[in-house]
């Protein structure tokens, strides 16, 4: 089977552009966690979809969103690009969103470089 | 609320040489532990976790064991091998409610021949 896949793996953009990133979770999950990890630090937690609605939400502005489709992919969108968003953007599924034996799986991730 | 400090690296050690990675967390009620592994170029891999205290978790030669009287959960393994080299996470989640994950900054380890 396969893993988590996420695309783009590499992309560049200016400032003030949005970007798109896509990510397909193993087959059989119905949640989906978006991470931003920045250059020398630990992941922080952005978004959680189950069934397709929005679970969890972490400390970032207005400027990110996300979305779950009905076959459980996501989106993640980010408006007005900044410096600071250059980071590496990590998507993770698992089965449930409770917690216990909770086991995230991560994709490689999409590198988003903004000039 | 929820964090975890995590030991500043990065760290180097000789083949064969013992590993310790310390970990300590802050969280309301009792969480989640894990040790995630990230390779270069690659996303995170869990490599092990603990559940509730005294729990020990292992993988591969590493283990850690939840201390809640220490809020600690230390990465150790016997004897490093080159292959080891890589970013380690130490990381919580939280058992109600949304399953997220708070990560440490991570340890960078590089095993030299």
């Amino acid at each position: 089977d396969a893993g988590v896949t996420q695309s783009p793996t590499h992309l560049i953009k200016t400032r003030g552009q949005q970007v798109t990133l896509r990510c397909s979770p193993i087959s059989g999950h119905k949640s989906v966690s978006w991470y931003q990890q920045v250059l020398g630090q630990g992941p922080q937690f952005i978004f959680q979809y189950y069934e397709k609605e929005e679970r969890g939400r972490g400390n970032f502005p207005d400027r990110f969103s996300a979305r779950q489709f009905p076959n459980y992919s996501s989106e993640l969108n980010v408006n007005a690009l900044l410096l600071g968003d250059s980071a590496l953007y990590l998507c993770a599924s698992s089965s449930t969103v409770t917690s216990g034996a909770n086991v995230l799986t991560f994709g490689a991730g999409s590198r988003l470089t903004v000039l | 609320g929820n964090s975890v400090t995590q030991m500043e690296g990065p760290v180097t050690l000789s083949e064969e040489a013992f590993l310790t990675i310390n970990c300590t967390y802050t969280a309301t009620g009792y969480p989640s532990l894990f040790w995630y592994v990230q390779y270069p170029g690659e996303g995170l891999q869990l490599l092990l976790k603990a559940t509730k205290a005294d729990d020990k978790g292992s993988n591969k030669g590493f283990e850690a064991t939840y201390r809640k009287e220490t809020t600690s959960f230390h990465l150790e393994k016997g004897s490093v091998q080159v292959s080891d080299s890589a970013v380690y996470f130490c990381a919580l989640s939280r058992k109600t409610g949304a399953n997220n994950l708070f990560f440490g900054t991570g340890t960078r380890l590089t095993v030299i021949p």
